[in-house]
């Protein structure tokens, strides 16, 4: 089946820790999203790529970090320096520069802080 | 980019037909209207999209008037499992396609 992967489905961290959250796909989709999604609200866009190699900032991009080397991939990193990680996280990937064609969703990471 | 109103909450009985409407206001030309639907610890998940008069497919329906400015996402009879929140977007699919997310509209279905 095709689709978006995320790993691990939840995850914790450590005061000052880094960690890093997977998501992959085998849609063969050329744009792949990062979102936030705090309790009761609506998602939020960290950061976007829309070809490998090639990465932009979304709207609360500061504390996170990306890498796109492989099309199917698109790890994120949460630093340290993002003081307030505890949320849900998802990634998206859509064809990409075609009309009417909607983003797709993984299941999601929940990160906590211990 | 065009923001979008929605309900925060709508309640419903099985069997019901759902209508759950959206304000979009400044809507643009080249701007495509989505639904997405999400339960609770899931990603969300993709209903229905159009541009202008209705769309139908399996799921829902999607009204859509001629100003555009609004949109009516119906669900027919609905049952307990399509209590999740509903997601109406307005945006542009060319490019990288920045979606703008609201809170939703909360529908619970009663038995």
């Amino acid at each position: 089946d095709g689709g978006i992967t995320q790993s691990p489905k939840y995850l914790f961290r450590k005061e000052g820790q880094n960690v890093t959250l997977s998501c992959e796909q085998n849609l063969n989709h050329d744009a792949m999203y990062w979102y936030r999604q705090d309790p009761g609200q609506g998602l939020r866009l960290i950061y976007y790529s829309q070809i490998v190699n090639d990465f932009q900032k979304g709207d609360i991009a500061e504390g996170y970090s990306v890498s796109r080397e492989k099309k199917e991939s698109f790890p994120l990193t949460v630093t340290s320096a993002q003081k307030n990680p505890t949320a849900f996280y998802l990634c998206a990937s859509k064809i990409q520069g075609q009309s009417n064609q909607p983003q797709h969703f993984g299941d999601g990471t929940r990160l906590s802080i211990l | 980019l065009a923001k979008t109103t929605q309900p925060i909450s709508m309640d419903s009985y099985e069997g019901q037909e759902v209508n759950i409407t959206c304000s979009h206001n400044n809507i643009a030309t080249n701007d495509y209207i989505t639904w997405y639907q999400q339960f609770p610890s899931q990603g969300p998940r993709f209903i229905i999209q159009g541009y202008k008069t209705k769309v139908t497919n399996e799921v829902a329906s999607l009204f859509i008037p001629a100003d555009r400015k609004s949109s009516t996402l119906s669900l027919p009879r609905v049952s307990l499992s399509d209590t999740a929140v509903y997601y109406c977007l307005v945006g542009a699919f060319g490019g990288y396609n920045k979606l703008i997310f609201g809170a939703g509209t909360r529908l619970a279905v009663h038995p």
